[in-house]
């Protein structure tokens, strides 16, 4: 049973476009929705996160929304950039155990 | 503010070899944990801990034991080593725990290869 099921697994976008990423979840008990980002050869890091007590978040170029109704969530980066090619991951979380999405990998062509 | 540091960054195996990931945070983070990562499989928990003591399965567990004995550090060993448990490994600690989840923060990554 796949908990969490993460869209696109790919994703080209031109300099300066709308990126889009989606995460489905099943586990009602989640209490906790980040993305991480990751580039090749290093570890995740947080980007953006969201408690289910808030349908949006944004953070400069990225925002979060959520649908607690729905069980989804998702990432936008605005005006993206080259320097946002890399995969990202959703990994929501309960009693601090996290379940990662298998990823989308993002290019962005200047 | 070194973070998570995981050693060794490389490790080429041999089947039935053992050998130990090693973890380590300055954080003082309670919450630690192990995660593997395979091409288009995301990261999978293997591990984890809620303080030094304490430690229990994640959902990959198989072949792979920890122990907690210091809230700084928390290896990770191989007993027996297997060509299936080739993959990167990332060691995760956060502030958070049981009872409210948080930001993990991840190491650099250890590369497995077991021939």
């Amino acid at each position: 049973q796949q908990q969490v099921k993460q869209s696109p697994q790919s994703l080209i976008v031109q300099k300066g476009g709308i990126s889009i990423i989606n995460c489905a979840y099943e586990n009602t008990a989640f209490d906790y929705f980040p993305w991480y980002q990751q580039f090749p050869g290093k570890g995740p890091a947080l980007l953006i996160a969201i408690r289910p007590d808030v349908s949006e978040k944004k953070e400069g170029r990225f925002t979060i929304s959520f649908n607690k109704s729905a069980k989804q969530f998702s990432l936008h980066i605005m005006d993206s950039q080259p320097g946002d090619s890399a995969t990202y991951f959703c990994a929501p979380s309960n009693a601090g155990k996290s379940t990662f999405g298998d990823g989308t990998t993002l290019t962005v062509k200047p | 503010n070194a973070g998570v540091t995981q050693t060794p960054k490389f490790q080429v195996l041999k089947t039935g070899q053992s050998m130990t990931l090693q973890c380590a945070q300055d954080m003082n983070h309670e919450y630690m944990s192990w995660y593997r990562q395979d091409p288009g499989m995301g990261l999978r928990l293997i591990h984890y801990s809620v303080g030094a003591g304490i430690t229990d399965q994640g959902e990959v567990p198989n072949g792979y034991n920890v122990s907690r004995s210091t809230t700084e550090d928390f290896p990770l060993r191989l007993l027996s080593a297997a060509p299936s448990q080739t993959s990167v490994y990332f060691c995760a600690s956060s502030y958070s725990g049981v009872l409210r989840s948080g930001e993990l923060f991840f190491g650099e990554g250890s590369r497995l290869t077991v021939l």
